[in-house]
């Protein structure tokens, strides 16, 4: 079956830093691979979609990377801000029978910016 | 606009109980889901629904029944709860455009005793 793995320790970073977070899936090809943010005590929040055609992605001081031979997306904050502390998830589509897209989440990263 | 709204936030049950988690929302979307998250686990996908009058099984169904009652609600309904059923309990909704964006709710936490 499909498995997401995401580096379950906590990330520790200096402000001002890049911080970079691993996804790695097997058994599987998606058609895309997202990213999403979460604050404790909230739901996660959508931040970027790759698709596996497009090798990187950028928005704002983020950046996602697709490897789809290495079965690995890597997603950059550069320039790490405090406010950039929390869990980030990624998370790949199935297609379901019903013709809707089901996901699957990987446990998530927890990142710690330091002033 | 609310997004996606659900209640409630936090509940308490004693083991046997039962109770529905009710999630709505005002975007017009047609696929809805309920996940639960524990500790160490992630996001595990509990139902799902394409569209109005269907639902289909996500990972980890036994113990929840769903409605789709029309585009806009979706319930899960513990019909008799029990203590590994303790949980956060998010709702979300697919939007249609090509980002594939789930909004999700904020959250039910649910203590099972």
């Amino acid at each position: 079956s499909q498995k997401i793995e995401q580096n379950s320790e906590a990330l520790n970073i200096q402000e001002g830093k890049t911080a970079t977070l691993t996804c790695n899936y097997t058994n599987y090809s998606p058609a895309y691979l997202q990213w999403y943010r979460q604050d404790p005590g909230r739901g996660p929040v959508f931040l970027l979609l790759i698709r596996e055609n497009e090798k990187e992605k950028r928005k704002e001081r983020l950046k996602v990377t697709f490897d789809t031979t290495l079965k690995q997306s890597l997603f950059h904050i550069t320039a790490s801000q405090p406010a950039d502390s929390a869990t980030y998830l990624c998370a790949l589509p199935l297609l379901s029978t019903s013709g809707t897209y089901k996901y699957i989440f990987g446990t998530g990263t927890r990142l710690k910016v330091l002033a | 606009n609310a997004g996606v709204t659900q209640t409630p936030k936090f509940q308490v049950l004693k083991t046997g109980q039962s109770m529905t988690l009710q999630c709505a929302q005002d975007m017009n979307h047609n696929s809805m889901y309920w996940y639960r998250q524990d500790p160490g686990m992630g996001l595990r996908l509990i139902y799902y629904s394409a569209s109005e009058g269907t639902t289909d099984k996500g990972e980890v169904p036994n113990g929840y029944n769903v409605s789709r009652l029309n585009k806009r609600e979706f319930s899960l309904r513990l019909e008799s709860a029990a203590p590994s059923q303790t949980s956060v309990y998010f709702c979300a909704s697919l939007t249609g455009t090509a980002s594939y964006e789930q909004y999700f709710g904020p959250g039910t936490r649910l203590t099972v005793t």
